[in-house]
């Protein structure tokens, strides 16, 4: 089975600073990962997944993530974040070649304060 | 396309009454996945058909909840009695069956309340 623990639970920043939010994951085979964002009384929209190929996946909004096989980590990146990228960011896992099922971490939220 | 569509967006019921929640997929999407939502437990799937077959329900909490897909393009989630731990959102997500491994893409939840 999977786990993915996302290292905070808050993380607050000033608008146009970087800002990376971790996420490790627990798997005894490979994995497929993912992140998702959830803006206020919104679902979950997809910002960026890995599958295989290069270890820099980079997604919408301007976000980028990371894969780290040796750390089992995911962590996400943006450069300059804006108030609007104020959201809860959930890191996701997959077994490869299992079932179906995503396992998400419990989210971090992200406020971007002006 | 409309997207996942979920309805009602927010429902407020008495303890021990019957709440059913529904759900259109993407027209084309083979997957359909139930997931409920809490500040405590945070996101957990319930179950998730595949071309409307049940293929795994170990995520239902207890009898109390059921959920049928008798068609392709739409699903229940019944709750009976509800309870005020029910309390949650609840949110159904779908994706398509062919190729690699695809996104879920999620409808905009319902908000349950269980007074």
């Amino acid at each position: 089975a999977q786990s993915v623990t996302q290292l905070d639970s808050q993380v607050p920043v000033f608008e146009e600073a970087p800002v990376e939010l971790r996420c490790n994951y627990s798997s005894s085979v490979s994995v497929y990962l993912f992140w998702y964002v959830q803006y206020p009384n919104q679902g979950l929209q997809l910002l960026l997944k890995y599958l295989s190929g290069s270890t820099l996946v980079k997604g919408i909004n301007g976000f980028e993530a990371e894969f780290n096989k040796s750390q089992t980590s995911f962590h996400l990146r943006k450069p300059s974040v804006h108030i609007s990228d104020t959201a809860e960011y959930f890191c996701a896992a997959a077994a490869q070649g299992g079932s179906e099922k995503l396992v998400f971490g419990k989210g971090t939220k992200l406020t971007v304060n002006p | 396309d409309a997207g996942v569509i979920q309805s009602p967006r927010h429902e407020v019921t008495e303890m021990g009454q019957e709440v059913t929640l529904r759900c259109k997929p993407i027209s084309g999407h083979d997957y359909l996945f139930w997931y409920r939502q809490t500040m405590m437990r945070g996101l957990e799937l319930l179950i998730y058909f595949n071309n409307n077959v049940p293929i795994d329900d170990s995520g239902m909490p207890e009898d109390r909840f059921s959920a049928k897909m008798p068609n392709a393009s739409f699903s229940t989630l019944k709750i009976q009695p509800s309870e005020p731990r029910d309390s949650a959102v609840y949110f159904c997500a779908s994706r398509p069956g062919q190729g690699g491994y695809n996104e879920q893409f999620f409808g905009p939840g319902t908000r349950l309340t269980v007074l």
